[in-house]
Formats: C-alpha cells, structure tokens, sequence
C-alpha cells in the first residue's frame, strides 16, 4: 500500500471549513484513499473513502487530484466536537488490514 | 443497532495470568478485527477474521489467540499475560467486498493493564 504523508497538525477556528491534506504520491491505480478519525479515548470512526472522483456524505468532502496522488479532506462547518486525530490511507482491496499511520491533530478554536 | 460493542471496559491483570476479551457486532458483518493502540500510537492489527470459523494473523500477533465460532463474535485471549500487553485494545467489523472493506466500525474500547 502507498505510504502517506500528513502534516502532524492544524487549527482551525469553529465554523470555518477545515482542509486536510494528504501525500499519497505512490498510489497505484487500484488503491482507494480511506480518511479516519479517532476522538480522544474513542475508537476510529470512519468518515468517507474514494478512489478517482470527489465524494462528498453528510461528515466531509474528499477532494481527490486528477493525477491521485494527493487529497485533501474538507470538513465543511467544522465545530469543538470535530477536534480529533484525522488518518489518511491509501489501500488496496488487496489488502488484508488498515495501516493507521500518525495522522493529523486537528484541533478546532472556538 | 448497538453497532460494535467490547467486554470489558477495563481490567488490570498480573503477569501470567488469562484473560479473554468478548467483540460482538450486531450489522451482520462478516469480517472482524482485533487491534491495540499504544500510547501516542497508531492502531496495529493483531488479529482479525473473514468469516465465521476462520481467523487469520495480523501484523502483531504473537501472545494472543483468537476465535470466531459465531458470526456476530470476535474473541481475543491472552493465555499469559505479559506488561507488553498494557494497550487499548479495539475491536471492528466491516462487510466483505471491494470498495467497503475498509469501511470499518469501532467498538469504544478495552483499556488493558498489566502489572
């Protein structure tokens, strides 16, 4: 599976859209782009997944480049309960098992 | 739906002794994982199962055993407990196919200590 590259962590104040960038420059053609999210003490939730188009749910918005090797996640109104440690992976239905990585410290400003 | 649901919440064991951790899931899912989190970690797999009867090892399996016998249950055992195992433990389900395999749900826990 392509590694990824986030950065370790952000702010965002509350009600602004919140951007999640993710590295994944080594993605191969077959390999979907999965973003996570675990709350302090919580287990990881899933917030959304894609593999070439955008893909938006009723938690974010995944924007995908046209070449795939990067994306950035879009919490679009982000509030305090947002804050969290968001996880970019690419993997392949190949695969046997998530990697979570060390992902990204989001913390939401009132 | 109760979603993904661990037993028990927390418990501190001492060296050598056993233990079992109970997942069950109640959305049908037929595949189940057993990960831990270490401090300031990310999560590893130790164990996880693609179907009721089948287990397979993950990237961190040694000391622990496992178990599907039912579909809605994943249990994880610890047969001799080592301070190593002092993690959080977490379970998650997913349906089978491409696409939503990564789709996994969390339980919310078992904070494992041992002395």
């Amino acid at each position: 599976d392509a590694k990824t590259t986030q950065p370790p962590s952000m702010d965002c104040a509350e009600g602004r859209a919140a951007n999640l960038p993710c590295n994944h420059s080594t993605i191969s053609g077959n390999e979907y782009v999965y973003w996570y999210r675990q709350i302090h003490s919580q287990g990881p939730q899933y917030i959304i997944h894609g593999l070439k188009n955008n893909e938006t749910n009723e938690m974010a918005s995944l924007i995908i480049t046209e070449d795939r090797k990067s994306s950035t996640l879009i919490l679009p109104h982000a509030t305090l309960r947002d804050t969290a440690v968001y996880y970019c992976i690419a993997i392949s239905g190949s695969a046997r098992q998530l990697t979570f990585g060390s992902g990204t410290q989001l913390t939401v400003l009132p | 739906n109760a979603g993904v649901t661990q037993t028990p919440k927390f418990r501190v064991l001492k060296t050598g002794q056993s233990m079992t951790l109970l997942c069950a899931q109640d959305m049908n899912h037929e595949y189940m994982y057993w990960y831990r989190q270490d401090p300031g970690m990310g999560l590893r797999l130790i164990h996880y199962s693609v179907g009721e009867g089948t287990t397979a090892k993950g990237e961190v399996p040694d000391g622990y055993n496992v178990s599907r016998l039912k579909k809605q249950n994943f249990l994880l055992g610890l047969e001799s407990a080592a301070p190593s195992q002092t993690s959080v433990y977490f379970c998650a389900s997913s349906y089978s196919g491409d696409g939503n395999l990564y789709e996994q749900y969390f339980g919310p826990g078992t904070r494992l200590t041992v002395t």
